[in-house]
């Protein structure tokens, strides 16, 4: 089955700093990627997905990721982040023609002033 | 876009209770959906998939019997946690597949507390 890493449990970073969420998957088969961000006792919100196409993916909240196959790698990348986008990240991966959705353990950002 | 629906947001009950919560597509069909538990400040573990008509797929170290699901129709799936007790409390979040429009959709979750 498919997994995923989320390499920082923590990130902590000041306001308009740029910023980095890291993201490793592992799967034997082609995959879709995913990072969503919850907000206290909220549910999942999708910030973007990669599919097919363009390895650069940009989403909403000014968020984007690169897809690397060869690093299996997925990370999340904001240029400059403002307090509201403190909140919890999660990279998830699920296998082409398979609905199963595997999440990563999370990110913790907190924008500091 | 595809919204779901997820009632209640909270419910406490009492230790040996069951406890329904309700998960609706509101605007798209939804073939199959899932539910996620979450413990605090942890991940969402799949616990089951599940698909219009038929029995739900559970996870492995799931209790089938213990949390009972229901997806009688393309809007609606339920998941009934049965006999509950205080460690079954938690955050349940499901989430909608739309076969037409390959994504996700999530709830907004169910915060649980069995006292």
């Amino acid at each position: 089955a498919q997994s995923v890493t989320q390499l920082d449990s923590q990130v902590p970073v000041f306001e308009e700093a740029p910023v980095e969420l890291r993201c490793n998957y592992s799967s034997s088969v082609s995959v879709y990627l995913f990072w969503y961000v919850q907000y206290p006792n909220q549910g999942l919100q999708l910030l973007l997905k990669y599919l097919s196409g363009s390895t650069l993916v940009k989403g909403i909240n000014g968020f984007e990721a690169e897809f690397n196959k060869s690093q299996t790698s997925f990370h999340l990348r904001k240029p400059s982040v403002h307090i509201s986008d403190t909140a919890e990240y999660f990279c998830a991966v699920s296998r082409k023609n398979n609905n199963d959705m595997r999440f990563g353990a999370g990110t913790r950002l907190t924008v500091k002033p | 876009g595809a919204v779901v629906s997820q009632h209640p947001s909270w419910v406490i009950c009492k230790s040996g209770t069951s406890v329904k919560i309700e998960c609706r597509s509101l605007d798209f069909q939804a073939t199959t959906m899932f539910w996620y538990r979450q413990f605090p400040k942890q991940s969402l573990m799949l616990m089951a998939t599940s698909n219009e008509g038929s029995k739900a797929t559970y996870e492995q170290g799931v209790e089938k019997d213990k949390f009972l699901i229901n997806h009688a129709s393309l809007t609606l799936s339920t998941l009934t946690v049965t006999s509950a007790h205080p460690e079954d409390s938690s955050f349940y979040i499901c989430s909608a597949s739309n076969s037409g429009n390959y994504g996700y959709t999530f709830g907004s979750g169910t915060r649980l507390t069995v006292v």
